[in-house]
């Protein structure tokens, strides 16, 4: 079964670090590029970061530059957000997602095919 | 960066309805848009991909149309399992842009 499983989200104060993890399991995870998307409480999804599957293509939001950092480790088949400078406007449950791209006549197409279940980050003193 | 405008925020509907969802992006994004699906308390299930494409094993209620800067999401005959929270995605550029979500509730 293709899984993606978050962990190592929690109550921090401002200021404070987190790292997420995200274990993949049931595909080749080496031959796909990663997202991080988060959602508020009662807000809509938002797009973090990307990574691409050799990690050589990294892109972040704007509101998190320089403060987070992705990466992953394709012999453990995980991925990870390093969060440093955590501000309260960072609370949110936190997805990994798979990167998906068809290849068709019109072009090249992407989108997020399997989620994880999340993790929650609360950042409040 | 592209905005993504969703219409309505909220719908509610009964069993057997038709119902379309709008979205429209703030500049042409040449059919790189997802929906994606969300219940209360899960993750997203993608639906559609690529403006018009049905993502494997979804009902084929839902489909999906557009181009340009517009696209809708519709869903031919409502089912119970269908009240949730819908979401349109553009992946035409970084930084990747979601609507604000429209939740479908039953009438």
């Amino acid at each position: 079964e293709v899984q993606l499983v978050e962990s190592g989200g929690g109550l921090v104060q401002p200021g404070g670090s987190l790292r997420l993890s995200c274990a993949a399991s049931g595909f080749t995870f080496s031959s796909y590029s990663m997202n991080w998307v988060r959602q508020a409480p009662g807000r809509g999804l938002e797009w973090v970061s990307y990574i691409s599957s050799t990690s050589s293509t990294i892109y972040y939001t704007d509101s998190v530059k320089g403060r987070f950092t992705i990466s992953r480790d394709n012999a453990k088949n995980s991925l990870y957000l390093q969060m440093n400078s955590l501000r309260d406007e960072d609370t949110a449950m936190y997805f990994c997602a798979r990167d998906k791209t068809d290849d068709s006549s019109t072009g090249y197409y992407y989108y997020m095919d399997v989620w994880g279940k999340g993790t929650t980050v609360t950042v409040s003193s | 960066d592209i905005q993504m405008t969703q219409s309505p925020s909220s719908l509610s509907a009964s069993v057997g309805d038709r119902v379309t969802i709008t979205c429209r992006a703030s500049q042409s994004i040449s059919s790189c848009l997802n929906w994606y699906q969300q219940k209360p308390g899960k993750a997203p299930k993608l639906l559609i991909y690529a403006a018009s494409s049905l993502q494997s094993g979804v009902p084929s209620r839902f489909s999906g149309s557009g181009s340009g800067t517009d696209y809708t999401l519709t869903i031919s005959s409502l089912q119970p399992e269908d009240f949730a929270t819908y979401h349109c995605q553009q992946s035409y550029i970084t930084p990747y842009s979601f609507g604000q979500g429209t939740k479908l509730e039953i009438k």
